[in-house]
C-alpha cells in the first residue's frame, strides 16, 4: 500500500520569505499523480499544485513550486513570498494512474504559521 | 456552478444514535469520495462511488458504516449505532467521469458523538 509522509507537524515563516514543506512517499507504481492540498481554518480543501508523475519539469501555480524528486520518492513545496493568507495546514497526497483507483492517500500535514 | 455541498455542518449524535451525512456533488460529476479527518490527522479514504454503484470501498469500516449514491439524489454515508470514535470531520469530493481529473472538495460535516 502507498504511504505518504509529512515530517513537519509545524513549520513558520516570516511575511514575504521562502518557506519549503517536504513531504517523501512510497510506492511500487510508476504511474501516479501527486497534489498539494491547502487547508485553512474553515476546514475546505483546497488543491494548491498537483504533479504527474511521468512529467520531469516541476509544476508551478504563481508562488508555489514543487521540487519533484521521482527517484528519492520526494515531493516538496516551496512558497514564495509568503504572505499571512497562507497560514494553513497543508498536506500531501498521492493518487495511484491505474484507472479504478483513485482514492487520494493523504500525509499527516504540516500546520504553516505565517509571522507578519 | 456551485461547488460540492454537504450537509448537515455540524451533526451531534447520542451514542447508539444513527448519523446521515449528505452530499451533493457539482453539477456534471458522477464520481464521488468520501473521506474522514480525525482530530490532527490527514484525511483518510473511506469509499468511492458512481452513480449507483459502489467502487471502491476498501476504506469503509465493516460494520455500522454504508454509503450509496442513488440516481437521483445526493450521496449518502450513513454511520449506524454511531460511537464516540466515530467523531471526526467527514468530507465528500467529486469529480467529472474519467480517471485523471481533479477531486473538488465540500466543506465538510463535523459530527461529534455524546
Amino acid at each position: 500500500a502507498q504511504t505518504v509522509t509529512q515530517s513537519q507537524p509545524e513549520m513558520s515563516v516570516q511575511e514575504a520569505e521562502t518557506v519549503t514543506l517536504s513531504c517523501t512517499y512510497d510506492t511500487s507504481e510508476s504511474d501516479y499523480y501527486l497534489f498539494w492540498y491547502k487547508q485553512p481554518p474553515s476546514r475546505q480543501m483546497i488543491l494548491v499544485i498537483r504533479q504527474e508523475a511521468y512529467k520531469q519539469q516541476n509544476a508551478t501555480e504563481n508562488r508555489f513550486s514543487v521540487n519533484f524528486q521521482k527517484a528519492a520518492k520526494s515531493f516538496s513545496l516551496k512558497i514564495s513570498d509568503s504572505q499571512l493568507g497562507d497560514a494553513a495546514m497543508y498536506f500531501c497526497a498521492y493518487r495511484s494512474g491505474g484507472s479504478g483507483s483513485e482514492k487520494l492517500v493523504f500525509g499527516k500535514g504540516t500546520k504553516l504559521t505565517v509571522n507578519p | 456552478n456551485a461547488g460540492v455541498m454537504q450537509n448537515p455542518r455540524h451533526l451531534v449524535r447520542r451514542r447508539g444514535q444513527e448519523a446521515r451525512l449528505r452530499c451533493s456533488p457539482m453539477k456534471g460529476h458522477s464520481h464521488v469520495y468520501w473521506y474522514r479527518q480525525l482530530p490532527e490527522e490527514g484525511l483518510k479514504f473511506m469509499v468511492y462511488l458512481q452513480k449507483e454503484n459502489i467502487i471502491d470501498e476498501s476504506g469503509m469500516p465493516k460494520e455500522r458504516f454504508s454509503a450509496e449514491f442513488p440516481k437521483e439524489g445526493p450521496s449518502i454515508l450513513r454511520i449506524q449505532q454511531v460511537v464516540r470514535g466515530d467523531s471526526a470531520a467527514y468530507f465528500c469530493a467529486s469529480s467529472p467521469q474519467g480517471s485523471y481529473n481533479e477531486q473538488f472538495f465540500g466543506p465538510g460535516t463535523r459530527l461529534t458523538v455524546l
